[in-house]
């Protein structure tokens, strides 16, 4: 079994500060990893994943996560935040094969940028 | 290539009523998953069909319980709502054995009275 940990209920940003939201993770076998964003009255959209190789994933919109199986973290960093990030963000594992796996879910993370 | 639809987009019933929730799946796709979003938390899943049969089931009563159509769509049956039951229903789309990540749905808001 998985779980997923988010720390963070909500984080507050200044527009163009940087911000990391904080993933952690707990599994008894390989995972995939996943971080997906929420606006409101919306579903889920898929925002970067990590499934081999490079350690460190980037997104179309300047997100990056970076996967560090020793501290089974996968923290989503953006340089320079912009009012438009405002979402909920939610950070997701599944055992490899994920597309025929549950995705596990952590509570999320709810990011406000202050202009 | 239109997405993952739900309908419909709100709901409400009272206690001890019944609900059918639909999902179409994104064009191509063949498996359809069923998550439960509570206010102020993260998607919990109930179950997954794949060729119009439950392979796999989250920790959800049988109260819940679904149907996958021959043209991959698929339902969401609850039975005997309870004010529990109040969440966003996401409906997720994949393609077995593609190793691709899963698609969702905009959600259906139920609220139980």
């Amino acid at each position: 079994a998985q779980s997923v940990t988010q720390l963070d209920s909500q984080v507050p940003v200044f527009e163009e500060a940087p911000v990391e939201l904080r993933c952690n993770y707990s599994s008894s076998v390989s995972v995939y990893l996943f971080w997906y964003v929420q606006y409101p009255n919306q579903g889920l959209q898929l925002l970067l994943k990590y499934l081999s190789g490079s350690t460190l994933v980037e997104s179309i919109n300047g997100f990056e996560a970076e996967f560090n199986k020793s501290q089974t973290s996968f923290h989503l960093r953006k340089p320079s935040v912009h009012i438009s990030d405002t979402a909920e963000y939610f950070c997701a594992v599944t055992p490899p094969n994920f597309g025929n796996e549950k995705l596990t879910f952590g509570t999320g993370t709810r990011l406000t940028i202050i202009p | 290539d239109a997405g993952v639809t739900q309908s419909p987009t709100h709901l409400i019933k009272t206690r001890g009523q019944q609900v059918t929730l639909r999902c179409s799946p994104k064009s191509g796709h063949d498996t359809v998953s069923w998550y439960q979003q509570a206010l102020g938390q993260g998607p919990q899943f109930i179950f997954q069909y794949y060729e119009e049969e439950e392979r796999q089931r989250g920790n959800f009563p049988d109260r819940f319980s679904g149907h996958q159509f021959p043209n991959y769509s698929s339902e969401l049956n609850v039975n005997a709502l309870l004010l529990g039951d109040s969440a966003l229903y996401l409906c997720a789309s994949s393609l077995e054995g593609s190793n691709q990540p899963q698609h969702f749905g905009d959600g259906t808001r139920l609220s139980i009275l």
